[in-house]
């Protein structure tokens, strides 16, 4: 059964330092590990994906990479617009995503 | 791009109602959609596949004569709880898979809070 474990489950920073999410995952064939963000009361909102071992995306502070246990999201010197929960979610085989619970940051100003 | 919108975002009505959600896809075209539900503090748990013109698949557990699920255009998706009852309360999310093969990813619609008085 693909499983995915988040830690650690909240995080506060301060504005300006930098901090790394893990995501740990257990999947039959990975074909893809997915980032989201989820501000409350809110769908998720689509960050990155990841499809291979030594695989890194960017997008402005957001940095993710990927091994062949885990994932991590790397985010450089925060501002408290990033303030959100971050999702990271495993497809493999069967095609489904499967998520983890989320890992809630808080980035105070 | 890849606009997902959801329809209604709140909802509240009597046990024993039945209560319909739409999920559009409004730029691009999508063959298969997803209905996940989201309890506090949980993952989202997918319900079931949508995939246009064909019935949906629903996960083990997912009553489908309950949640009822229709997808009759490229755009479209529509999920209805039957005769919904208080333990059917919850946030609902649709989501949309972009075109170009089943591992590119899904884009989601902004949720449905369905409250069962």
């Amino acid at each position: 059964e693909d499983q995915v474990t988040q830690s650690p489950e909240a995080l506060r920073l301060q504005e300006g330092e930098s901090s790394s999410l893990n995501c740990s995952y257990t999947v039959s064939g990975l074909r893809g590990l997915f980032w989201y963000r989820q501000d409350p009361g809110k769908g998720p909102e689509f960050l990155f994906t990841l499809y291979s071992a030594g695989e890194e995306k960017e997008k402005e502070r957001l940095k993710a990479t990927l091994t062949k246990k885990e994932s991590f999201l790397h985010i450089t010197a925060p501002k408290p617009e990033d303030s959100a929960t971050y999702l990271c979610a495993v497809q493999g085989g069967s095609e489904k995503l499967v998520f983890g619970k989320g890992m809630k940051l808080t980035v105070n100003p | 791009g890849a606009v997902v919108s959801q329809h209604p975002s709140w909802v509240i009505c009597k046990s024993g109602t039945s209560v319909k959600i739409e999920c559009r896809s409004l730029d691009f075209q999508a063959t298969t959609m997803f209905w996940y539900r989201q309890f506090p503090k949980q993952s989202l748990m997918l319900m079931a596949t949508s995939n246009e013109g064909s019935k949906a698949t629903y996960e083990q557990g997912v009553e489908k004569d309950k949640f009822l699920i229709n997808h009759a255009s490229l755009t479209l998706s529509t999920l209805t709880v039957t005769s919904a009852h208080p333990e059917d309360s919850s946030f609902y999310i649709c989501s949309a898979q972009t075109p170009g093969g089943a591992y590119q990813p899904q884009h989601f619609g902004d949720g449905t809070r369905l409250s069962i008085l």
